[in-house]
């Protein structure tokens, strides 16, 4: 049983567009909400994340925004750029155990 | 970078065999999490190490063991190794009671089964 499902599963986007990657949880106990990025040979490394008592994080160009009541939460990236193509993952949390989602590939074209 | 080592970097292994992978948490930190990434998957929770001892546990086997030493590095034990096993193998440190939920990765160790 998939804890976190996310899509789409791949993603094309010009340079400079705005990505859209959405994720869905059921245990309403997770109280974590991270985006991780990877890159092809590499670890995810941690972009953002967010907690559940705020519908919208931002950092930088990237952007989380949480529906609580969904039980919905998506990662928006502005002005994209060929170096985010990448694998993008989200993931949820309870007690520092981490379900991921299974990944969307982002590719960014110039 | 995170801090977070592992090693090897890569292992090519035989069915049947064991194999123990080996992982340095960032500075601070006293948890270690291990996790299996298939190929075009997202990481698996495989369990968790906080002060020595197993903190949860996923859905994986007992031939999937671990160790947690008194420097807060780690070990996955893989014993009776199957085909299925191969994957990009990750492990997470975390500082667990600091308020912190944040989980830094190292680059894994990838491991082909044959």
């Amino acid at each position: 049983q998939q804890q976190v499902k996310q899509s789409p599963q791949s993603l094309i986007v010009q340079k400079g567009g705005i990505p859209i990657i959405n994720c869905a949880y059921e245990n309403t106990a997770f109280d974590y909400f991270p985006w991780y990025q990877q890159f092809p040979g590499k670890g995810p490394a941690l972009l953002i994340a967010i907690r559940p008592d705020v519908s919208e994080k931002k950092e930088g160009r990237f952007t989380i925004s949480f529906n609580k009541s969904a039980k919905q939460f998506s990662l928006h990236i502005m002005d994209s750029q060929p170096g985010d193509s990448a694998t993008y993952f989200c993931a949820a949390s309870n007690f520092n155990k981490f379900y991921f989602g299974s990944g969307t590939k982002l590719n960014v074209k110039p | 970078e995170t801090g977070v080592t592992q090693s090897p970097t890569h292992l090519i292994k035989t069915r049947g065999q064991q194999v123990t992978l080996r992982c340095s948490s960032q500075s601070g930190h006293n948890t270690v999490s291990w996790y299996q990434q298939a190929l075009g998957q997202g990481p698996q929770f495989i369990f968790q190490y906080y002060r020595e001892e197993e903190n949860g546990r996923g859905n994986f086997p007992p031939r999937f063991s671990g160790l947690q030493f008194p420097n807060y590095s780690s070990e996955l034990n893989v014993n009776a190794l199957e085909l299925d096993d191969s994957a990009l193998y990750l492990c997470a440190s975390s500082q667990l009671g600091s308020g912190s939920y944040e989980q830094y990765f190292g680059p894994g160790t990838r491991l082909t089964v044959t």
